[in-house]
């Protein structure tokens, strides 16, 4: 069975820093994975998609970079800055197209001004 | 990308009552489904909502409880049925296209149950 794991679960750093969420799963015979940010009381924002034969994705100060064969992720954000504070959702799709994700418990950053 | 939407955004129900939630999405998508993410917790996924045919739901989750209707592409239901306190969760829909793999979440249903 899949499972996903997420550390830290809460982090804080000071604005400007540079951070790494890390995200492991156990099966490593995933479709795709996804990074989402979920503001307090909110849905989920998708932020990457890795597809299961690429390295990395970046979307502006995100870099989202996979190995499959370790079955880990991270999620690298540069400058940081108060407004990404929020949780942050780690998701794997099992290897078949079209079937629903598989979250971890996230990661809860706050970004200090 | 797909723009999904909700109702209602939130609710407070009586114990015992149901409340059905609404999930619409811009563009015909293949697969849509449901999920629950009770206080402090991540998101479990609840059922499969596909076009035509009945529901495919996850262990624990039972179709009397949480009803779901899906009649076109487009659209689906999910009643949560008989509500308890332990059912106070945010219902989170969300859509699939077979290309490109990318799931699409809406901004969720926030029930309380008194």
């Amino acid at each position: 069975k899949q499972e996903v794991t997420q550390i830290p679960a809460a982090l804080s750093v000071p604005e400007g820093e540079n951070l790494v969420l890390n995200c492991s799963f156990t099966d490593s015979a995933i479709y795709n994975l996804q990074w989402f940010r979920q503001d307090p009381g909110k849905g989920l924002t998708s932020l990457l998609l890795i597809q299961s034969s690429q390295r990395e994705q970046t979307s502006g100060r995100l870099n989202a970079s996979l190995d499959k064969s370790s079955g880990r992720s991270t999620l690298y954000i540069a400058a940081s800055q108060p407004g990404d504070s929020a949780t942050y959702l780690c998701a794997v799709s099992p290897n078949q197209a079209g079937t629903a994700l598989i979250f971890g418990k996230g990661t809860t950053l706050s970004v200090s001004s | 990308s797909a723009v999904i939407s909700q109702k209602p955004s939130r609710d407070i129900c009586q114990r015992g009552t149901s409340l059905t939630i609404q999930c619409q999405v811009d563009s015909q998508v293949t697969m849509m489904f449901w999920y629950r993410q009770q206080p402090g917790q991540s998101l479990t996924l609840i059922a499969t909502a596909n076009q035509g045919s009945e529901a495919t739901y996850e262990s624990g989750f039972v179709i009397d409880k949480f009803p779901i209707s899906r009649p076109n592409l487009t659209f689906s239901t999910l009643t949560v049925s008989n509500m308890s306190p332990e059912d106070s969760s945010i219902y989170l829909c969300s859509a699939h296209r077979a290309s490109g793999g990318e799931q699409y979440f809406g901004p969720g249903t926030r029930l309380t149950v008194t």
